[in-house]
Order: structure tokens, then sequence, then C-alpha cells
């Protein structure tokens, strides 16, 4: 049974490149989040979708990030243009109804 | 004041340790409660849900005080595998589509 995937699982970039970083939930998963962590930040929400729409995107830094989800089995999360302070492990994670997150291995970014 | 608040430690115990974590969160409203594992470079994985009675799996033991907003998390008979971070979480009561809050994480490491 597959789990949540990510790809890349590492990215390392020069500044003012884009990013894409791609996120498969769990088949059958309706809610997908996507998560940035850091040492100082802790995990933090950046915006989740249900059924494929996005209902809070209040965590987005910035205008740089963006997020998609055109189908039930496939979101991005892309950063435009990156900085070095984007640098960060970001998870995906999905959910079906009266469970509980789970999480994919995450994409450390690296933005030199 | 954060949602959720947790000691970040570390916790260094020997094997064979109890240990407790405990956790308080700031919106009374909330409605399901959780504990996280994550371990070095992973990504965080649930390791129980937390019911209003205390439940226990192993030699792992939750409760919950709503009154005090209060959460904990007891390891009876540490073992080196138990070395993780340890996420409090907490669901946001105002969203029906499961989003969670979560702690900065305890840090345990249980040593020979």
């Amino acid at each position: 049974d597959a789990g949540v995937i990510q790809s890349p699982r590492h990215e390392v970039t020069e500044m003012g490149q884009e990013v894409t970083l791609r996120c498969k939930p769990i088949s059958g998963h309706n809610s997908l989040f996507w998560y940035r962590q850091t040492m100082m930040r802790g995990l933090e929400l950046l915006i989740y979708f249900n059924n494929n729409v996005p209902i809070d995107d209040s965590g987005m830094p910035e205008d740089r990030f963006s997020a998609k989800m055109p189908n039930a089995s496939f979101s991005t999360l892309k950063i435009q243009p990156s900085e070095p302070r984007d640098s960060a492990v970001y998870f995906c994670a999905s959910r079906s109804p009266g469970q509980t997150q789970y999480f994919g291995p995450g994409t450390r970014l690296t933005v030199l | 004041r954060k949602e959720v608040e947790q000691d970040p430690g570390p916790f260094n115990v020997p094997e064979g340790a109890t240990v407790a974590f405990n956790c308080t969160y700031s919106n009374s409203a909330s409605q399901s409660f959780f504990w996280y594992r994550q371990d070095c470079r992973k990504e965080p994985k649930l390791l129980m849900s937390v019911y209003s009675s205390g439940n226990e799996d192993g030699r792992f033991t939750a409760q919950l005080n709503r009154a005090s907003q209060y959460i904990s998390l007891l390891i009876r008979d540490s073992k080196l595998s138990d070395s993780a971070t340890y996420l409090c979480v907490v669901s946001s009561p105002s969203s029906n589509t499961g989003k969670l809050i979560f702690g900065q994480g305890t840090t345990l490491q249980v040593k020979p």
C-alpha cells in the first residue's frame, strides 16, 4: 500500500530559480496539506485542499509561493523566485474523513 | 502565545527509565488530540490518538485534561529506539477538514 509520494526528495537550486515540488496523496484521501519545517519555526502549515479545492492558504508566506491541485492524485507547490530563506523540508500530507494525516517523506530544499 | 506549547528538551534518559512529556493548547474548543513521532530527517508519523478517558498502547500512555487544556505522554521502560522528537498535535476547531496544529516537539534521547 503506497503512502504519500513526494518528489524530488532533495533539491538544490540557486537563488532566483523556480522550484516545483510534487505530491501524490494516498489513493482515496480527499484532503491534502503542504507543510514547511525548519529548526527555527518548526512545522508550519502552508496550505490545504479539500476535494482538490484550496480551503486555507493563510500560511503561504508570500506571493512567491503558489500551490495547485489539478486532480485528486496530484498537487504541486511552486516557489518563484526562490530565496535562501526558503531552504527547509517541505512535507505533503493527506487524509480521508475521520482519519488523521499521513505524511510523505518530504523534499529537502536548499536554495544557495 | 503559541497555540500548542511543548518543552523542547532535550530529555536525556537511561534505558529503562520512565519519561513524561507535557503539552498545553490554547483553544478550548479543540476536539481531537494526537501524539506524533518524528525521527531525525524523517517525516512525522502518528504515534497515538489521545482520548478524554486516557489511553494506553503498550509502553505508551496518553492523557488529556480538558479543564486545564493539557496533554501528556508517558513512556515506560524506555528503549534506545524511542529516541526521537515527539510532537503534540491538536485539531483546529474551526475546520472540519482535519487541519492540525503542531507543537514544536520534545526531543528524547535514550542512552545505553
